[in-house]
């Protein structure tokens, strides 16, 4: 059975900071992995979509990355400001595409 | 629509009322998916549709949540007889494909339910 682990739970960094968030996953046998964003009382908003057979994907000043064999991503925020403040969810899909979230790590960016 | 959109957003049900939470997915989305997020954890997933069939509903905790998508576009979830345990933001996502695995889901913005 697919777990994903998110470490960790809670981050605060000063702006201008460089970050990694943890995402580890137990079934390597992935299709993708996708990060997401959420904001208090909001949906979900897709940041990256990373597929199987890739290793990054950037998007401005996200970069995640994936490592199949190690099960394991890292999602990359440069320069952090206080707008990245968020919860930051990775999820996996399973063969039958349902997704399987981490608990997500929440970011407090401070000015 | 430009996106996958829920009503209501917020809901406030008496213990024992039932409620009904609509999910209007993309256009041409064949695959919609229901999921259960409780305070401070990710989403679970409740439950999922290809066009009108209801393929997966190993997710729903208990035989008071009933989900339905009869023509294949707007799905609704619906819980009777809900519980204070049932108080959660309720999340719709769609996607395109057939076979879903290696595409996108795009998520609505959520119904936040809670029962006093």
């Amino acid at each position: 059975k697919q777990e994903v682990t998110q470490i960790p739970a809670a981050l605060s960094v000063p702006e201008g900071e460089n970050l990694v968030l943890n995402c580890s996953f137990t079934d390597s046998a992935i299709y993708n992995l996708q990060w997401f964003r959420q904001d208090p009382g909001k949906g979900l908003t897709s940041l990256l979509l990373i597929q199987s057979s890739q290793r990054e994907q950037t998007s401005g000043r996200l970069n995640a990355s994936l490592d199949k064999s190690s099960g394991r991503s890292t999602l990359y925020i440069a320069a952090s400001q206080p707008g990245d403040s968020a919860t930051y969810l990775c999820a996996v899909p399973s063969n039958t595409g349902k997704l399987i979230f981490g608990q997500g790590t929440t970011l407090q960016v401070k000015p | 629509g430009a996106g996958v959109s829920q009503s209501p957003r917020y809901k406030v049900a008496k213990r024992g009322q039932d409620v009904a939470l609509r999910c209007d997915p993309i256009s041409g989305h064949v695959s919609l998916f229901w999921y259960q997020q409780a305070l401070g954890q990710g989403p679970e997933f409740l439950t999922y549709f290809q066009n009108e069939a209801q393929l997966d509903k190993s997710g729903l905790p208990s035989d008071r949540f009933f989900a339905e998508r009869p023509e294949g576009s707007v799905s609704t979830l619906k819980i009777q007889r809900t519980q204070q345990e049932d108080s959660a933001v309720y999340l719709c996502a769609s996607s395109l494909p057939r076979y879903s695995s290696s595409y996108e889901q795009y998520f609505g913005p959520g119904t936040r339910l809670t029962v006093t």
